[in-house]
């Protein structure tokens, strides 16, 4: 069995300062690890994912997460945000092995970025 | 535009009554996915299907049903034995079979028992 740990429900920063949004999960296995964005009553989107090699994993629009497998974590980060980045954001995580793609999610941290 | 559609978006039901939600996608992916979300509890899967005519109970199956009778169809019924079915209910899809890949989701259907 695998869980995922979304250590912040609520993070509000302001524009332009840095982020950090806290997960760790727990699994027997090897994983895969992913993280989603959800704008207001919309669907999930994938933001990145972390599969095998470099354990530093970055998206194109400037989010970057890496996986520390001694501290079962998968922070992800930001150095600059903007207010478009207002969202909840997702954990997720994959059991190597797991078949199609069987995801378990956090419970999810709200982002708020003010002006 | 390929994707994954779910309709209705908002949908009322009045107690003891049987309501389905429909998923279609375009994406030619194989497996699909219904998922829960309440807020602060995350996602919480409920079916899921790796081809058709075969589909699996995720976690919270209780008071639900599905069928695949079809590659691009996979309609959730939210049925009277289901206890709290008030909830915002997401469909994805996924092309990848090892679990590696990326899920893609519908903007979801917003179910509201009254």
């Amino acid at each position: 069995a695998q869980s995922v740990t979304q250590l912040d429900s609520q993070v509000p920063v302001f524009e332009e300062a840095p982020v950090e949004l806290r997960c760790n999960y727990s699994s027997s296995v090897s994983v895969y690890l992913f993280w989603y964005v959800q704008y207001p009553n919309q669907g999930l989107q994938l933001l990145l994912k972390y599969l095998s090699g470099s354990t530093l994993v970055k998206s194109i629009n400037g989010f970057e997460a890496e996986f520390n497998k001694s501290q079962t974590s998968f922070h992800l980060r930001k150095p600059s945000v903007h207010i478009s980045d207002t969202a909840e954001y997702f954990c997720a995580v994959s059991g190597s092995g797991t078949s199609y793609g069987k995801l378990t999610f956090g419970q999810g941290t709200i982002l708020t970025v003010h002006p | 535009d390929g994707g994954i559609t779910q309709s209705p978006k908002y949908l009322f039901r009045k107690e003891g009554q049987n309501v389905t939600l429909s998923c279609e996608q375009n994406l030619n992916h194989d497996a699909m996915y219904w998922y829960r979300q309440d807020p602060g509890q995350g996602l919480r899967l409920i079916y899921y299907s790796q081809i058709v005519n075969d589909f699996q109970k995720g976690d919270i199956a209780e008071g639900y049903s599905v069928s695949r009778e079809k590659k691009e169809s996979f309609p959730l019924t939210v049925t009277s034995a289901q206890k709290n079915p008030t909830a915002f209910y997401l469909c994805a899809s996924s092309i990848d079979r090892a679990g590696t890949g990326e899920l893609f989701f519908g903007e979801g259907s917003r179910l509201t028992v009254l």
